[in-house]
């Protein structure tokens, strides 16, 4: 079946440092989306991707769809505490039959940040 | 702008024992979904509802039963609890996309 694979599992990194977490599927996606979850707190949509090559910036997030449609990254730049949470990409359901909607969700990428 | 209700937040069950768990949204949503969450595997499908009136099996369905009440609730029932069913529950809605999370009932099994 379809997998939606994400890597690093965990990141530790100081205030002020860089992060990237890396989302691979074993089938081209028509979309990815990425959520946030900060500790304690529920699933947050924080972007959807629907075209090749595409890229997208909130302030200091940048998200990039890769070019086969089957890959794409968070970039985080200067991390502040509030970025502490869990990163997930999700794309569309793709076990047979309409999606209505359903995704398949990354295992998640826990930030930390130090101060 | 409640969003996604889910009730309620915190239980403890015994094994063997049932319990419903229950979700409603306001948002006019078609969709539901109820997922799983546990350490180091992301959110797991366990049903879906497309539409009022049907429900389908996700990735992993045994041990849970659902109900889409009507178009504002969908429940999700353990009959038989069992140590396994220790998570993290989490109730969504959508129109397509993006999806739209409760804030999730902690549930443990002894």
């Amino acid at each position: 079946g379809q997998q939606v694979m994400q890597i690093p599992q965990y990141q530790h990194v100081q205030e002020g440092e860089d992060f990237t977490t890396y989302c691979n599927s074993s089938t081209t996606l028509s979309n990815i989306q990425w959520y946030k979850q900060r500790p304690g707190g529920h699933p947050v949509f924080l972007i959807q991707l629907v075209k090749s090559g595409e890229v997208k910036k909130q302030k200091r997030l940048t998200f990039q769809f890769g070019e086969a449609k089957k890959n794409s990254s968070l970039h985080i730049t200067a991390t502040q505490t509030t970025d502490v949470g869990t990163y997930f990409c999700a794309g569309p359901w793709n076990a047979g039959g309409t999606s209505y909607g359903k995704l398949t969700f990354g295992q998640g990428t826990i930030l930390t940040v130090h101060p | 702008n409640a969003g996604v209700t889910q009730t309620p937040k915190f239980q403890v069950l015994k094994t063997g024992q049932s319990m419903t768990l229950q979700c409603a949204q306001d948002m006019n949503h078609n969709s539901m979904y109820w997922y799983r969450q546990d350490p180091g595997m992301g959110l797991r499908l366990i049903y879906y509802s497309a539409s009022e009136g049907t429900t389908d099996k996700g990735e992993v369905p045994n041990g849970y039963n659902v109900s889409r009440l009507n178009k504002r609730e969908f429940s999700l029932r353990l009959e038989s609890a069992a140590p396994s069913q220790t998570s993290v529950y989490f109730c969504a809605s959508s129109e397509f996309q993006p999806q739209h999370f409760g804030d999730g009932t902690r549930l443990s099994i002894l």
